[in-house]
């Protein structure tokens, strides 16, 4: 079946760092990678997504980056800031499947 | 615009027992779908209704079910309470047709705990 690894678990980063999240997925029928991150207590929230037929999308201080070949796709935080702490997940979807197959989440503490 | 809302926002069950659980989509959004995450994992998917009819189901037993109603709003039922069933279940809505579900919009959620 499906599965979508993501890496780091955890990470911590000094307030105007970069940061970068990795998935690996395993269905090459996937065509659609979202990100969405959760507060605690709070829903998760989409903050940026990708189709297959786009290898980056930039919005602001947030990019994501796709490479189908090699099956990963990766969610770059430039200029992070303490909001920005939270869990961050990836998330895949394939044609003619209507469901989201979601990371283990990756915990981004942001310290002042 | 009021979002996704779901009901009750926090529930507590005994084994065994049988707990239902609703969901108001978006104003417009035909899709509906429901996940169970479990602390410190991504939610997993459970459903999938679209224009009252199922479209998808996850790797969950019969003891789970649901239903989307004309006014695209939509239940989850879970009969027979286990321990592992503890959980926050989410419901997401989509103006998502076709093939595709397309942007979810996730509700706060219903957190849902077993003893």
């Amino acid at each position: 079946g499906e599965n979508v690894e993501q890496h780091p678990s955890t990470l911590s980063v000094q307030e105007g760092d970069s940061a970068v999240i990795k998935c690996t997925y395993s269905d090459s029928a996937s065509n659609y990678f979202p990100w969405y991150k959760q507060e605690l207590g709070k829903r998760p929230q989409l903050i940026i997504d990708i189709r297959s037929n786009v290898g980056e999308k930039k919005d602001q201080r947030i990019a994501v980056t796709l490479n189908k070949t090699a099956k990963h796709f990766s969610l770059h935080i430039t200029e992070t800031q303490p909001e920005d702490s939270a869990v961050y997940f990836c998330a895949t979807e394939s044609t003619g499947f209507q469901k989201l197959v979601f990371g283990t989440g990756t915990r981004l503490l942001v310290s002042p | 615009d009021a979002g996704v809302t779901q009901s009750p926002t926090h529930l507590i069950k005994t084994r065994g027992q049988q707990v239902t659980l609703r969901c108001s989509p978006i104003s417009g959004h035909k899709s509906v779908s429901w996940y169970q995450q479990v602390l410190g994992q991504g939610p997993q998917f459970i459903f999938q209704y679209y224009e009252k009819e199922e479209r998808g189901r996850g790797n969950f037993p019969d003891r789970f079910s649901a239903r989307q109603f004309p006014n695209y709003s939509s239940e989850l039922n879970v009969n027979a309470l286990l321990l592992g069933d503890s959980a926050l279940y989410l419901c997401a809505s989509s103006a998502g047709t076709g093939m595709n579900t397309g942007e979810l919009f996730f509700g706060e959620g219903s957190r849902l705990t077993v003893l």
